[in-house]
């Protein structure tokens, strides 16, 4: 059965430093995965999404995802933090007629 | 457009009475989804629908029925509430299997 795994709970970050949340899937055929985030009380909203093609995926608000086979990984990147970036973090991937998300990481940005 | 809406907001509902939970889409999606949230669990996938007339079971969809008369609408039923059944839910929807799902901006439900 296809599963995610998202393995902090919570990470804080300074603003303007990097980030990288971390995502791991398993999946037997090649994955269709997704990140999303959502801001407190909001409903998910997606970042971007990896079907086929280039492995560097970029997405919405300067975040960007890179998908390594060989690591059963899809993490997701942003070169410099902002304080609107705080917010819960969901990688999925795609299963049978539905998504299949992990966790969530919540993302706490620091002045 | 409106994307997806729910109602209500929020509710509390004494344990053992019924609530429908509405969910109404305007992008003429396939598609539609209805999830919970809880803490430290993510969202679990209640009940799905892939086209009008059509539904199928998630992971929790146990205490819970659905129902697709028409494109737009996908509502979700409690029968007979219990307190487990406190989470957030939302809907969501899709053109189709591999893309990307809209969500709606949730209903807090507090079973009591």
């Amino acid at each position: 059965a296809q599963s995610v795994t998202q393995p902090d709970i919570h990470i804080t970050v300074s603003e303007g430093a990097s980030l990288e949340l971390r995502c791991n899937y398993s999946y037997g055929a090649t994955p269709y995965l997704f990140w999303y985030v959502q801001s407190p009380g909001q409903g998910l909203q997606l970042l971007l999404k990896y079907f086929s093609g280039d492995t560097l995926v970029q997405g919405i608000k300067g975040f960007e995802a890179e998908f390594k086979r060989s690591q059963s990984s899809f993490n997701l990147r942003k070169p410099s933090v902002h304080w609107s970036d705080a917010a819960e973090y969901f990688c999925a991937v795609r299963g049978f007629q539905k998504l299949v998300f992990g966790t969530g990481t919540r993302l706490l940005v620091s002045p | 457009t409106a994307g997806i809406t729910q109602a209500p907001t929020s509710q509390i509902l004494a344990a053992g009475r019924s609530m429908t939970l509405r969910c109404t889409q305007d992008m003429r999606h396939n598609a539609m989804y209805w999830y919970r949230q809880d803490l430290g669990l993510g969202l679990r996938l209640i009940h799905y629908s892939n086209t009008a007339g059509t539904t199928g079971k998630g992971e929790v969809p146990d205490g819970y029925s659905v129902s697709r008369a028409n494109t737009d609408d996908f509502p979700l039923t409690l029968a007979s509430a219990v307190p487990s059944q406190t989470s957030v839910y939302f809907c969501a929807s899709s053109s189709g299997l591999d893309n990307e799902q809209f969500f709606g901006p949730g209903t807090r439900l507090t079973v009591l």
